[in-house]
């Protein structure tokens, strides 16, 4: 079975540090996301990733960047935390010829930066 | 640009009643659709998905349709139970990365 992995359940951060919130997967897929989740607004993609060392920008990118120096592994960087920034993060992945499989997600990072 | 609708936004209903989750997408080009549950403070757990060119999956008590030319899905839960509480999500793929619908929040009253 698939595990997608986020090192954090919950971080509370201050105005201004840099952040890293990780995840890694285990199934050697191709595709990994970063989606934020609000209250009224529902998912939305931040990055994605469809190969290592590749990186395109979703709907909200700004403030964010991220890395993918392995295949694995999928790091959303928080250059100068806010407090807009609040919010529930959620990491997937999936397999490149993607039509007949799910995505597959992670429990979820709460940050609060205060 | 593709948007994902998910009616209603909250049900309560009691235990043991059929209910119908509705989703509709505005760009019918997409390669499949998938529903998806979230508890509370979790991540998304697959439920279904169904490939553009297929009509409807089954799992268990869940039943998802796909009405691709009309833009519309339906989750079907079959006698439904407390433990089906939780937050129902429906996404689309296509031409971008998956667009999320804002969910249904399901109550299931004992």
């Amino acid at each position: 079975d698939v595990k997608v992995t986020q090192s954090s359940r919950y971080l509370v951060k201050r105005t201004g540090e840099k952040v890293f919130l990780e995840c890694v997967q285990d199934m050697d897929h191709e595709n990994m996301f970063w989606y934020r989740q609000d209250p009224g607004l529902g998912l939305r993609l931040i990055y994605f990733s469809y190969d290592v060392k590749m990186k395109e920008k979703g709907d909200i990118p700004e403030g964010y960047s991220v890395s993918r120096e392995k295949k694995e592994r999928f790091s959303l960087i928080l250059e100068s935390a806010s407090t807009n920034q609040t919010s529930m993060y959620l990491c997937a992945s999936w397999p490149t010829g993607y039509r007949g499989s799910p995505l597959h997600f992670g429990n979820g990072t709460r940050l609060t930066v205060t | 640009k593709q948007e994902v609708t998910q009616i209603p936004a909250a049900l309560s209903v009691p235990e043991g009643e059929n209910l119908v989750l509705n989703c509709s997408f505005t760009d019918s080009a997409i390669y499949n659709l998938q529903w998806f549950r979230q508890d509370p403070g979790k991540g998304l757990t697959s439920l279904l998905l169904i490939q553009s060119s297929q009509r409807e999956q089954t799992s268990g008590r869940l039943n998802a349709s796909l009405d691709k030319s009309s833009g519309r899905s339906t989750l079907y839960i079959a006698a439904s139970q407390p433990g089906d509480s939780a937050t129902y999500l429906c996404a689309v793929s296509g031409n971008t990365p998956l667009v999320f619908g804002k969910g249904t929040r399901l109550s299931v009253i004992a």
